[in-house]
């Protein structure tokens, strides 16, 4: 079974920047890529984009683009998600789930909460 | 605006079964068979229930089962239990190779 562990929360300022991370298991890294889900308050789910594992080929959802940023580090099996020019909109709670836009998220991680307030 | 179609709310009496509608287009849900099912209490990360339309993941309860007819995907959950309220999303895959989620459905046991 996947292991996945999110760093912890944050707060930032409108049009600062925050990044995320995921450590994931290598068999992650390898096979299923690392995709990138938000939920903001009162709000339903929300895909982000995906990492693919092997390449590091992304794909973003089309509201994300320009502002949205996912690597991985495969020497520490850990993913990142980069997101800049924050608004109050982008307060949520993130979570990284393993799997691409198949959408076999089987696991997910703890979540980080995302405060954006000035 | 969610590009899935989900109910608000459903509701049902302990032991009954209810269905949760997905309704998408052609170029998701319809094109693909690439639908999956989460459950999600508050303050707990999703649950995977079914993906690929019907298929189980590994440790999940068959209560809940899925299907596909055109484009709308529905969700069953029989026998229906206390600890089943909770919001229930719909995903499903999409041609530009990205996945849409539905609004979410709020599940309530009467």
């Amino acid at each position: 079974q996947v292991h996945l562990v999110q760093s912890g929360a944050e707060v930032k300022k409108p049009g600062a920047s925050v990044r995320v991370s995921c450590k994931a298991s290598a068999y992650t890294f390898t096979t299923s890529g690392i995709s990138w889900v938000r939920q903001a308050p009162g709000q339903g789910l929300e895909w982000m984009g995906w990492i693919s594992g092997p390449i590091g080929n992304t794909n973003y959802a089309q509201k994300f683009q320009g502002r949205v940023t996912m690597t991985t580090d495969t020497s520490t099996t850990t993913a990142y998600m980069e997101l800049r020019s924050l608004t109050s909109d982008d307060t949520a709670m993130y979570y990284c789930a393993d799997g691409g836009p198949r959408g076999l998220f089987a696991d997910w991680g703890q979540g980080t909460l995302v405060t954006v307030s000035s | 605006q969610s590009v899935l179609t989900q109910p608000a709310s459903v509701s049902g009496s302990p032991g009954q079964s209810i269905t949760i509608s997905c309704t998408g287009g052609s170029s998701d849900v319809g094109g693909y068979n690439y639908v999956s099912w989460f459950q999600h209490h508050p303050g707990k990360a999703p649950k995977l229930l079914v993906y690929d339309v019907s298929e189980w993941p590994s440790g999940a309860s068959n209560r809940f089962s899925g299907s596909k007819s055109g484009n709308t995907a529905s969700l069953t959950i029989s026998g229906l239990q206390a600890e089943d309220e909770a919001d229930y999303y719909c995903s499903s895959f999409r041609g530009d190779y990205t996945l849409v989620f539905g609004g979410g459905t709020k599940v309530t046991v009467l």
